[in-house]
């Protein structure tokens, strides 16, 4: 079965620096996604990504983040310069088309960072 | 200062049982809906969805309920084994075929399952 997959699924990087979280999506998706879960809290949006552009960000979603397709099959995640609080589960997720019934976002298993 | 994680409301079972779990959502303007499974360590995982025209949903051993007139939404797990045990969560969204792939998700409810 096709799967979103994630690498690292932990990376620990010092307050400042800067990450790259990785995610290959589903290989015929369209709509790609980041999400974040700090631990024992709610899953929240990031950013949608279509055709090349994001479509949608959330308030999280601030300069210090942003998103590439570099290779048409890859997506990342980069976060310029960590805080502390950015340390959480980030989640990577694609669908095929726009989210509606029948068309399920598939997410990967996630990178854990923690910033110290 | 710390950042301490919300408290996940728990529902515990006896396996062969059926499980009720339940949401409520905020956005009376949420027109599409979905649950998911989220086992530890692992990603959300899609069960079952529903549109906001209809209120019962069925698929294999999960049915989905949604009461819009009070924004709550139900998934009932008929016969529930162990390996259902896990965080479930539901999700929202607000735009239905085109206005925004945004999913909004809830607290979640730990499902623990009593052999």
């Amino acid at each position: 079965e096709p799967e979103v997959t994630q690498t690292p699924s932990h990376q620990v990087t010092q307050m400042g620096q800067e990450v790259i979280l990785r995610c290959v999506p589903i290989s015929n998706h369209l709509y790609f996604y980041w999400y974040r879960q700090i631990l024992g809290q709610k899953v929240e949006f990031l950013v949608s990504f279509y055709n090349n552009e994001i479509s949608e960000k959330s308030e999280i979603f601030d300069d210090q983040f942003s998103v590439e397709r570099p290779d048409g099959s890859n997506f990342t995640l980069k976060i310029r310069s960590t805080k502390l609080e950015d340390s959480a589960m980030y989640f990577c997720a694609s669908s095929l088309r726009q989210i509606q019934m029948n068309t399920e976002a598939f997410f990967g298993q996630g990178t854990r960072l923690t910033v110290v | 200062g710390e950042n301490v994680g919300l408290h996940l409301p728990t529902l515990s079972v006896q396996e062969g049982d059926n499980s009720i779990i339940n949401c409520a959502y905020s956005n009376s303007a949420s027109d599409y809906f979905i649950w998911y499974k989220q086992e530890s360590g692992k990603g959300p995982q899609f069960i079952i969805d529903i549109r906001s025209n209809m209120d019962k949903r069925q698929g294999q051993r999960v049915t989905v309920l949604l009461n819009k007139t009070v924004k709550h939404l139900s998934l009932q797990i008929a016969a529930t084994q162990p390996g259902d045990s896990a965080v479930y969560f539901c999700a929202e969204n607000t735009g239905y075929g085109g206005a925004t792939n945004k999913l909004i998700f809830g607290t979640g409810t730990l499902l623990a399952v009593q052999p």
